[in-house]
């Protein structure tokens, strides 16, 4: 079946410009993550999804960081006035349910650039 | 708080030959354990878990690992090494006791490159 699919695949943006990220989960996964994989960080947890609401937003770096879900799939990740230290791989996941043995399959992800 | 440790940034290994890239975590309670493999310009693809039972779980493309509670670890091991193995290995936890803000997430090691030379 299909996987998880994230859109756009490559992103490059002035500093200062706002950029969407699209995630598109797994179909009947109703948990939905969002991390980010850049060179010095490695692997960041954002965001997660259950349904619609987000109980975990612990991750988001900033105030400029939102992200939202809607008819419990797509999922949107919004940056406003993109800075240089955004530039990374903005990777979503979905998983079939929330308890904790549960994996989770990623998407390709979203390079994202800032210049 | 959860945290894994992959002591290795890389290893190398000749094909055919076995392979093991290490994992070390901590965590308050029993651990779930997860590897992940990543190669060039893709996401992350799931390979096995260890979430109770038996201490050696077997996962995709001949890999394996061993679950230790006394040394904490997780290893990931495969008896033949093959070319196309060669890729970026991850290991991350999850606290399923963890009931506060963090037990949603899974916590990624920094990760091993593996290269397997022909």
């Amino acid at each position: 079946g299909a996987g998880v699919s994230q859109s756009p695949s490559n992103k490059v943006t002035e500093k200062g410009k706002d950029v969407e990220l699209r995630c598109d989960p797994i179909s009947g996964h109703t948990a939905l993550y969002w991390y980010r994989q850049s060179l010095g960080q490695g692997l960041e947890f954002l965001i997660y999804f259950q349904g619609n609401s987000a109980p975990d937003k612990s991750g988001l770096p900033s105030d400029r960081f939102s992200a939202e879900r809607t008819g419990g799939s797509v999922s949107t990740l919004t940056i406003q006035r993109t800075q240089q230290e955004d530039s990374a791989v903005y990777l979503c996941a979905s998983s079939l349910g929330q308890g904790a043995s549960y994996e989770q399959y990623f998407g390709p992800g979203t390079r994202l650039t800032v210049t | 708080a959860q945290s894994v440790a992959q002591p290795e940034d890389q290893v190398n290994v000749a094909e055919g030959n076995p392979l093991t890239v290490k994992c070390t975590y901590s965590v308050s309670g029993n651990p779930y354990l997860f590897w992940y493999v990543q190669y060039p310009n893709r996401g992350l693809q799931f390979l096995l878990k260890y979430i109770t039972g038996d201490n050696l779980v077997k996962g995709s493309y001949g890999f394996e690992a061993e679950f230790n509670k006394s040394q904490t670890s997780f290893h990931l091991k495969k008896p033949s090494a093959l070319v196309s193995d060669s890729a970026l290995y991850f290991c991350a936890v999850r606290d399923p006791r963890d009931s506060g803000a963090g037990s949603y997430q899974l916590t990624f090691g920094k990760g091993t490159k593996l290269s397997v030379i022909p």
